[in-house]
């Protein structure tokens, strides 16, 4: 069965470094997204991708964050300069076309920024 | 402000009891709702509900929509250790192509032996 995978499973980061976050979705998914959830609370959303663009952002998503999709089947979570808050489980999901499709969701990389 | 509201927050029940998780929303156009499971790391997918009164089933779990109260169940019956897990509950507002999905905070439930 077709799954989104996610390296690496563990990045440990010190505060001020970029990190890139990878992400392969399912293969004939057109939509992507990133969400965040810090230890014991809620998962957010952060960022949705189609079509070579960002579709919809959320309020976390500042200027420190940016997503690409270098080819055909990576999609990357770019954090510029880390900060402790962005410590947290980052889960990449996708979604195929049409109005009811579900997202499906990667296992998931913990970062851990010191 | 666009919420999701689960309860209980935790739940303990022994294998072979039946348990049904609540979640509310309030969302300004609602499209879908979903239920995933998350036992170590990735949400997996249950259930997707867009319209009221019709009961999706898989094995023991069921899940209901009532969009004029604004609630879903989840139902699991004959519960098993392998049940454990925190059990999310997530909103799709309309609106948009992208469909970004709010979580609510999600119920543990412990399944004992």
């Amino acid at each position: 069965e077709p799954e989104v995978t996610q390296t690496p499973s563990h990045q440990v980061t010190q505060m001020g470094q970029e990190v890139i976050l990878r992400c392969v979705p399912i293969s004939n998914h057109l939509y992507f997204y990133w969400y965040r959830q810090i230890l014991g609370q809620k998962v957010e959303f952060l960022v949705s991708f189609y079509n070579n663009e960002i579709s919809e952002k959320s309020e976390i998503f500042d200027d420190q964050f940016s997503v690409e999709r270098p080819d055909g089947s990576n999609f990357t979570l770019k954090i510029r300069s880390t900060k402790l808050e962005d410590s947290a489980m980052y889960f990449c999901a996708s979604r195929a076309t049409g109005m009811s499709y579900e997202q499906y969701f990667g296992p998931g990389t913990r970062l851990t920024v010191t | 402000e666009d919420k999701v509201v689960q309860s209980p927050l935790s739940l303990v029940v022994h294998e072979g009891d039946t348990v049904t998780l609540n979640c509310s929303y309030e969302v300004t156009n609602f499209r879908s709702l979903l239920w995933y499971k998350q036992e170590k790391k990735a949400p997996t997918f249950l259930f997707m509900l867009t319209s009221s009164g019709i009961e999706k089933k898989s094995g023991r779990l069921s899940s209901i929509l009532d969009k004029k109260e604004l609630f879903s169940i989840l139902n699991i019956t004959a519960t098993q250790t392998g049940d454990s897990a925190v059990y999310l509950c997530a909103v799709e507002p309309r609106g948009g192509a992208t469909n970004k999905l709010i979580f609510g905070t999600g119920t543990l439930l412990a399944v004992q032996p």
